[in-house]
């Protein structure tokens, strides 16, 4: 157990619609990521933040949003679902920002657009 | 041409041998990471190395900076250690990742 949690678990939803994924940091964690996982792409990172701020963007669609909270978690929301946008979403969390901190990643989110 | 090259992309082994995963980047690093993924989806951070070697049980990452090239060894291979090793540089502002590595050991 990394320490990182994700809800939901699962997420089976139609095309157009809106879900949002929530994270919550290992406990002293000031830094989450957010990464996505398909079958043709692997794994892409998409957007980090740092105590409340944005401090790096990757491959993020306009389509998806992120924040970060006062108390650290982060929630991804993903809207105007495709179906090319199923897959696993991680969070991960570091103490701090820099390149060479660990990254404690959660279970994930398998997301499912029908 | 991908900034993250790992091979093989596939490797069945047979438990007790010695295995060896490659990783090549092309971007500057401040670290590489490897990572492991087993079939239920869970992903568990190995090693996070930025010069020389880290030994961890069975599990030995290596890394040459000159010439970007790591590699992550399996010592006494067990059917337990079948999962997708990713390898990841970290750049400035974030992680690229391998393709990854589908390790199957049979007993």
């Amino acid at each position: 157990d990394s320490g990182v949690t994700q809800t939901p678990k699962h997420l089976i939803t139609a095309t157009g619609q809106r879900v949002t994924l929530r994270c919550s940091p290992r406990s002293g964690d000031l830094s989450v990521y957010w990464y996505q996982q398909s079958l043709d792409q692997g794994l892409q990172f998409l957007i980090q933040y740092y105590n409340g701020e944005e401090r790096a963007k990757g491959n993020i669609l306009e389509r998806f949003s992120a924040q970060q909270f006062p108390d650290l978690h982060s929630e991804l929301n993903l809207s105007s679902l495709e179906l090319g946008d199923s897959a696993l979403y991680f969070c991960a969390s570091s103490v701090e920002a820099g390149g060479t901190y660990e990254q404690y990643f959660g279970p994930g989110t398998r997301l499912t657009v029908t | 041409k991908n900034e993250v090259e790992q091979s093989p992309q596939n490797l069945t082994a047979q438990e007790g041998e010695f295995i060896t995963i490659n990783c090549s980047y092309s971007v500057g690093i401040s670290a590489l990471h490897w990572l492991q993924q087993h079939p239920g989806g869970g992903i568990v951070s190995l090693f996070m190395l930025s010069s020389g070697k880290k030994k961890h049980g069975r599990l030995i990452a290596t890394i040459n900076i000159q010439e970007k090239h790591s590699s992550l060894h399996i010592t006494a291979s067990h059917p337990r250690d079948s999962a997708v090793y990713i390898c990841a540089a970290q750049g400035a502002q974030k992680l690229v990742f391998g393709q990854g590595t589908r390790l199957t050991i049979n007993p």
